[in-house]
């Protein structure tokens, strides 16, 4: 599993409250990413980081922010959540940039929003 | 914008055979192909990385090639087993807007083999 783990791995909320998802790795990787997948639409970036402090938005951004404060951990907060953002969640990391290195995923957060 | 498409959606296939699972993207301007393999309910695992100078590359019973100019890859599963039941995506890496490159993915060949 590369060393990677999310938290929590199952949340239940509800509309308007704010959630937190954590991606912690082992591995010292320098980028990190947090995707969402949904039938249908496949494997969607919403956004990534290429170093501590360094972060980009992805394709389906709006509605979600990131941080990461230190090597290890990239957190993805959703502000007020919605119906819209039930989705499994999967963060990944690789050694370098995607043009010359593969990712390797966590496990996923299934999120339900009520 | 880079569209990545893998049909059929699903396959179906008894166990020994030999398969072709297809991908196509639009834009050829890609610096490299992954192909990637999911289990229901499980993140996904990296199988192959092409370089977009690259033709093929193997592993096992998996091999991959690419066709930059055309914008197709394959992966070719020899002696298919029970066990190679799962989604098989595909994903390009592309420069994106922000000059970091990014993985565009498929939404995966849901694969079947039966006994």
């Amino acid at each position: 599993d590369a060393g990677i783990t999310q938290s929590p791995r199952h949340k239940v909320t509800e509309t308007g409250t704010p959630v937190t998802l954590r991606c912690h790795q082992t591995e010292n990787h320098r980028y990190m990413y947090w995707y969402r997948q949904d039938p249908g639409h496949g494997l969607r970036l919403i956004h990534y980081s290429y170093g501590v402090k360094d972060t980009d938005k992805g394709e389906v951004s709006d509605g979600y922010s990131v941080s990461r404060s230190k090597t290890e951990d990239f957190l993805l907060t959703l502000e007020s959540a919605t119906s819209s953002q039930t989705s499994v969640y999967f963060c990944a990391i690789s050694r370098a940039g995607a043009e010359v290195d593969t990712q390797y995923f966590g496990p996923g957060t299934r999120l339900t929003v009520l | 914008k880079q569209e990545v498409t893998q049909i059929p959606a699903a396959l179906s296939v008894p166990e020994g055979e030999n398969l072709v699972l297809n991908c196509s993207f639009t834009d050829s301007a890609i610096y490299n192909l992954q192909w990637f393999r999911q289990d229901p309910g499980k993140g996904l695992t990296s199988l192959l990385l092409i370089q977009s100078s690259q033709r093929e590359q193997t592993s096992g019973r998996l091999n991959a090639s690419l066709d930059k100019s055309s914008g197709r890859s394959t992966l070719y599963i020899a002696a298919s087993q029970p066990g190679d039941s799962a989604t098989y995506l595909c994903a390009v890496s592309v420069l994106s807007a922000g000059a970091n490159s990014k993985l565009t993915f498929g939404k995966g060949i849901t694969l079947s083999v039966r006994p």
